[in-house]
C-alpha cells in the first residue's frame, strides 16, 4: 500500500538559507501534519491542513510557511535556517475511515550548518 | 496545559522477558491517548490508541496498553519481547479522536538483549 512520502530525505544547507520539504499523502487522504523532531527530542506539532486550508497551528516559527496543494501534498517553507532548525521533519497524513489515525512518512532530515 | 511523562529514557529487557513502558498523562479533559514507535530511520507507526471503553486495549505486534484514569497512567506492555521490538515508544496524548495537534512524552528507547 502506499505510504506518506517526503522529499528530499536529507537536506544540508548552511544558517540564513532557505529550505522546501515536500510531503505527498496517502491518496485520497485530505489532512497533513508537519511536525519537527530534534535531536534527541519528542516530536513537536507545527502545522496541519484540512482540504488545503490551515486547520491547526502549533509551534510553527514565523520563519516557517506551508501550504497545501490542490492535489493534497503539502510543502514547508523554512527560511533564514538556523542552527537549531536542524531536525527530523515528519510530514503525516489521514483521511476517513482511518480518523483517529495518522500515517507518518519517514521524515527529512534538515541539517543546517 | 497537556503533558506526557515517560519516565523511563531507556530501558533493557532480554528477549522472551515482560515489558511494560510508563507513560503518565496531564490532560483538562477526557484525554485520548496513542502509543507509537519509531524504529532507526523510520517514521512514527501508531500501536495503538484509546479513546473510550474497555481500558485494556489491543494493539499491533502483540503490544497491549492499560488506560488508568485514577493513576493518569495508559501503560504500554508486551508478554513476550522480540529482538525486533528494538525501538523508541512514544506515549501521546490528543484533545479529539482525530488524531492532530499531538503532545508526545519524550520517549523510550527500548534495547533488547539476546
Amino acid at each position: 500500500a502506499a505510504g506518506v512520502i517526503q522529499s528530499p530525505r536529507h537536506l544540508i544547507k548552511e544558517k540564513r538559507e532557505t529550505a522546501t520539504l515536500k510531503c505527498y499523502p496517502i491518496p485520497r487522504h485530505d489532512t497533513v501534519y508537519w511536525y519537527q523532531q530534534g535531536p534527541g527530542q519528542d516530536p513537536q506539532f507545527l502545522i496541519s491542513f484540512y482540504e488545503k486550508m490551515q486547520s491547526d497551528k502549533g509551534s510553527i516559527p514565523d520563519r516557517f510557511s506551508a501550504q497545501q496543494f490542490s492535489d493534497y501534498h503539502s510543502e514547508l517553507n523554512m527560511s533564514s535556517l538556523e542552527l537549531g532548525d536542524s531536525a527530523l521533519y515528519f510530514c503525516a497524513s489521514k483521511g476517513l475511515p482511518d480518523a483517529g489515525e495518522l500515517f507518518f512518512g519517514e521524515g527529512s532530515r534538515l541539517t543546517v550548518l | 496545559a497537556q503533558s506526557v511523562t515517560q519516565p523511563d529514557i531507556h530501558i533493557t529487557v532480554s528477549e522472551g522477558a515482560s515489558l511494560e513502558l510508563r507513560c503518565n498523562y496531564s490532560y483538562g479533559a477526557t484525554p485520548y491517548l496513542f502509543w507509537y514507535v519509531q524504529s532507526p530511520g523510520q517514521g512514527l507507526q501508531l500501536l495503538l490508541k484509546y479513546f473510550s471503553g474497555d481500558t485494556l486495549v489491543q494493539g499491533i505486534k502483540g503490544f497491549e496498553a492499560e488506560f488508568k484514569r485514577s493513576q493518569s497512567s495508559f501503560n504500554l506492555r508486551k508478554p513476550s519481547v522480540h529482538w525486533s521490538d528494538a525501538a523508541e515508544y512514544f506515549c501521546a496524548v490528543g484533545p479529539n479522536n482525530a488524531g492532530n495537534m499531538l503532545t508526545f512524552g519524550g520517549g523510550t528507547r527500548l534495547m533488547v538483549k539476546p
